[in-house]
This record gives C-alpha cells, sequence and structure tokens, in this order.
C-alpha cells in the first residue's frame, strides 16, 4: 500500500513568505506527527495529532508555525514570515494508534524548505 | 526521557556484522529501546525495538543487556544499502521520539 507522502518535496521561500507543507498519511493511520530535521541533527518533534485534534505542540519554535489536521487525516503544516532559521527538512510521520507496542511511526520522504 | 550515546560514525566491510552500540544509562523501567534508520534524503525508518529480551527480525538483532543500561543493533551482513545513519530511541509514553544525533555508519565495498 501506498506510504506516507509530503508535498512538495523542495521549497524556496524568500525570507519574509508564509509557506504551507502538506502531509498524507497512511489511510487509517489515528496519529500523525511533524518533526524538522536542520543539516547533519536528528529530526526534532513539532506537534503530534490523534485524528483531527492537536495533543501536543510543545515543540513548534514560535507561534509562526501552525498545523492542522482538520479532517483527521491530511495534515498541513504551516510557516508564517518565514526567516532563514527556518531552513530545513520538515518530516510527517503517522502511525496506527495509541499502544505503545504498536508505536511505529512510518516517515514520509520530507520536504526541504530552503529559506533565502 | 533517557539520554542515549551513541559512536559517530563506524565502518563496516560488505558481508560482514554491523554491531551499533547505544549507551542509555538512565533508561527507566518501562521504556522500550527503538532503533531507526535514516538512508540519506529519506525519512527515517523504523528496524525493531525491544524492552527486556533480546529480539530478532528479517531487518536485525537487537541486544539488551540485561541491567538495561546500553543496547547493541545488529545488521548481520551488511550491504552497501545499510548505509545510514542509525537512532536509538528510548521511549516510554506513547509517542515522543527523541532521536539524537545517531551513528552514521559505512558500509564498504
Amino acid at each position: 500500500g501506498a506510504g506516507v507522502s509530503q508535498s512538495p518535496r523542495y521549497k524556496v521561500a524568500k525570507r519574509g513568505q508564509d509557506v504551507a507543507l502538506r502531509c498524507d498519511p497512511i489511510s487509517g493511520h489515528v496519529s500523525l506527527f511533524w518533526y524538522q530535521q536542520a543539516l547533519g541533527q536528528g529530526p526534532e518533534f513539532l506537534t503530534y495529532f490523534q485524528n483531527e485534534a492537536q495533543l501536543d505542540k510543545s515543540g513548534l519554535p514560535s507561534d509562526r508555525f501552525f498545523a492542522e489536521r482538520p479532517e483527521g487525516s491530511v495534515s498541513t503544516l504551516k510557516i508564517q514570515r518565514t526567516q532563514q532559521e527556518d531552513s530545513a527538512v520538515y518530516l510527517c510521520a503517522s502511525s496506527l494508534g495509541f499502544q505503545q507496542t504498536y508505536n511505529e511511526q512510518f516517515f514520509g520522504p520530507g520536504t526541504r524548505l530552503t529559506v533565502l | 526521557d533517557a539520554k542515549t550515546t551513541q559512536p559517530p560514525s563506524m565502518d563496516c566491510a560488505e558481508g560482514r556484522a554491523a554491531n551499533l552500540p547505544c549507551n542509555h544509562s538512565t533508561i527507566s523501567g518501562n521504556e522500550y529501546v527503538y532503533w531507526y534508520r535514516q538512508i540519506h534524503s529519506q525519512g527515517p525508518q523504523y528496524i525493531i525495538h525491544g524492552l527486556k529480551n533480546n529480539e530478532t527480525n528479517e531487518m536485525a538483532s537487537l541486544i539488551i543487556t540485561e541491567d538495561r543500561k546500553s543496547s547493541t543493533l545488529i545488521l548481520p551482513h551488511a550491504t552497501l544499502r545499510d548505509t545510514a545513519v542509525y537512532y536509538c530511541i528510548p521511549l516510554s509514553g506513547t509517542y515522543k521520539y527523541i532521536f539524537g544525533t545517531g551513528t552514521r555508519l559505512k558500509v564498504l565495498a
């Protein structure tokens, strides 16, 4: 079956522009996650959804970052007034449910954002 | 969540076993140890996880010490396609992964 898909794969933005990054999780997956990965670093947690509810947004670096999942499937990460420090790969992951023994997260290929 | 220590890089000859260590001395009793890898320009990929017992699947084996303070991921016959960054992730609760910087494994022909 299809895995997690993300679009666009690459995005170049001028400083100050708004961007929207899309994630299509695996069908039926309850949980959805966004991560930010700076060059040479491991992914860092941004936010978590269970269905349409955003249960944890503790990793969002500023109020310029906003995520939504209105119908409990597709999610969008929006960054307003982009800054150069926002340049990174943004990864989306989904998982089937909550239980710890079924906690495998399936990752998309990421969107590489470059802010000039 | 427990902190982890992994060597920044390792080399392994193709066809040989790759043994990737992870120190997680502050791990708590209910924290599983998950291993993921990230091949260049791809998202991380699940490999294996365990709590106390050693585990094996089609990709790898996971050896966890009796005191659970460290573990070793074993790729029994490394291939060039196993070149990747490998992350050891203790996990309690249900979802928040803390990746760290991982070990960059290079498999040499």
